[in-house]
């Protein structure tokens, strides 16, 4: 079945605690994305990568990183999570010479830095 | 990518074609019309997309008007499970930053 995967699907964590969350599609695509998604602020897009080794910044980058070593797997990297990143985190895929607007979302992970 | 007003709330009975409307007046050429839905707190999940020519598909048609200033989405037969937030995103065909702009939808409710 063709998915995008995320691990853990919840997590709750101290501040200053590095943590990472995976996101891992069998889809063979090129782009990845990484979105938070927060009440009243909608979905916005953290990070992004168009194939391997190749990473982006998207539109709210500040405290986290991602690698893009193999084409399958896309983590997110918070180094030391603050409060403020609580939020529920979407990894999303799509093909390179696709419809960009056609997405595939992982089912997400509840983060919560205490 | 162009901006995108949808109502807030829309009720739709069981059984009944659901039909959500999009304004997207300050549409380019080169932007499609995209539409997504999230069941609570799921990942987002692809609809269906159009440039200009009405579009179905197995969950949904999408119609575009003439002018392309708005659009509606059907849902022919709604039932329980289409209860979710719907999206309507306007941006061009491809672009690196692969990035979606969402709103904040419109909230159907199926009711039995």
């Amino acid at each position: 079945e063709a998915q995008v995967t995320q691990n853990p699907r919840y997590l709750i964590t101290v501040t200053g605690k590095k943590l990472t969350v995976t996101c891992s599609q069998n889809m063979n695509h090129e782009y990845m994305s990484w979105y938070r998604q927060d009440p009243g602020l909608g979905l916005r897009q953290i990070y992004y990568s168009m194939n391997v080794e190749v990473t982006d910044k998207g539109d709210v980058p500040e405290g986290y990183k991602v690698s893009r070593k193999e084409k399958r797997n896309f983590p997110l990297i918070l180094e030391s999570p603050s409060p403020n990143q609580t939020s529920l985190y979407f990894c999303a895929s799509r093909l390179a010479g696709g419809v960009a607007g056609e997405q595939y979302f992982g089912p997400g992970t509840r983060l919560t830095v205490t | 990518d162009a901006k995108t007003t949808q109502p807030t709330s829309m009720d739709c009975a069981e059984g009944r074609a659901a039909n959500l409307p999009c304004n997207h007046s300050t549409i380019s050429g080169n932007e499609y019309v995209y539409w997504y839905r999230q069941i609570h707190s799921q990942g987002p999940q692809y609809i269906i997309h159009g440039l200009k020519n009405n579009e179905t598909n197995e969950m949904a048609s999408l119609i575009i008007t003439e002018d392309r200033k708005s659009s509606t989405l059907i849902l022919p037969h709604a039932t329980l499970r289409d209860t979710a937030v719907y999206y309507c995103i306007v941006r061009r065909y491809g672009g690196a930053t692969n990035k979606l702009i969402f709103g904040t939808g419109t909230l159907l409710a199926v009711q039995p």
